[in-house]
């Protein structure tokens, strides 16, 4: 059971927009940054959003991120069938003094 | 270009040892701090300990006690010794270069911006 809970799965039709919650606590969620790894089928995970919103170079601005009190929220516009992977939040807790990650959401483009 | 390349996987039986190591290159090693994290078969990622440039050193509790983290710099390379493992350390380990930053009096922005591809360990008697 994961300190930072995501919901196991969501899907949306190709176009549509999903998002992705990740709700924690204050001393991780409340307290400090937000980032988000997108999985793809039989790869490494990468870096999609860091500093609860923004995106590295190459990221694409149909990926969007937020953080609002202790939960945290990925969005997805425009989808397409090549987003079609597990995504994952993560950020610190404070209090345990370690990182955490959510269990992960597996996205599935209909 | 960032690379981390990593290696020293294979299996092992329970109770036994593992060294891994994770090879930099593209940046300069000694400046960042740097993680390494797993993932067990068909499950999510587990971040499991990281060391920052200063040789600061944080573990999760499931390895405390049991896995060392360590770094040379003049090697440019990142290690983790394994022991004492059991059937639950069966995973893909990444290590990955970390952005860390104190954002605040009181909050802390961690994440990793470059990953290698991973080194399988599979514990089994």
């Amino acid at each position: 059971q994961s300190v930072l809970t995501q919901p196991p799965s969501v899907s949306a039709a190709p176009g549509q927009r999903v998002t992705i919650s990740c709700s924690g606590s204050s001393s991780n969620i409340g307290t400090n940054y937000v980032s988000w790894y997108q999985q793809l089928p039989g790869t490494v995970p990468k870096l999609l959003i860091y500093d609860n919103s923004e995106r590295p170079s190459g990221i694409p601005d149909r990926f969007s991120g937020s953080r609002s009190g202790t939960s945290a929220t990925l969005g997805i516009a425009g989808l397409q069938t090549g987003d079609e992977a597990d995504y994952y939040c993560e950020t610190w807790d404070s209090s345990l003094r370690v990182v955490l990650f959510g269990g992960g959401t597996k996205l599935t483009v209909l | 270009q960032v690379q981390l390349v990593e290696s020293g996987g294979g299996l092992v039986k329970p109770g036994g040892s593992l060294r891994l190591s994770c090879a930099a290159s593209g940046f300069t090693f000694s400046d960042y701090c740097v993680t390494w994290i797993r993932q067990a078969p068909g499950k999510g990622l587990e971040w499991i300990s990281y060391i920052t440039a200063g040789r600061i050193i944080y573990y999760a509790d499931s390895v405390k006690g049991r896995f060392t983290i360590s770094r040379d710099n003049a090697e440019n390379s990142l290690y983790l010794q394994m022991d004492s493992l059991g059937a639950d350390d069966t995973a893909v380990y990444y290590c990955a270069r970390v952005r860390l930053a104190r954002r605040t009096a009181i909050s802390y922005n961690v994440y990793f911006d470059f990953w290698g591809q991973g080194t399988a360990v599979t514990v089994s008697s």
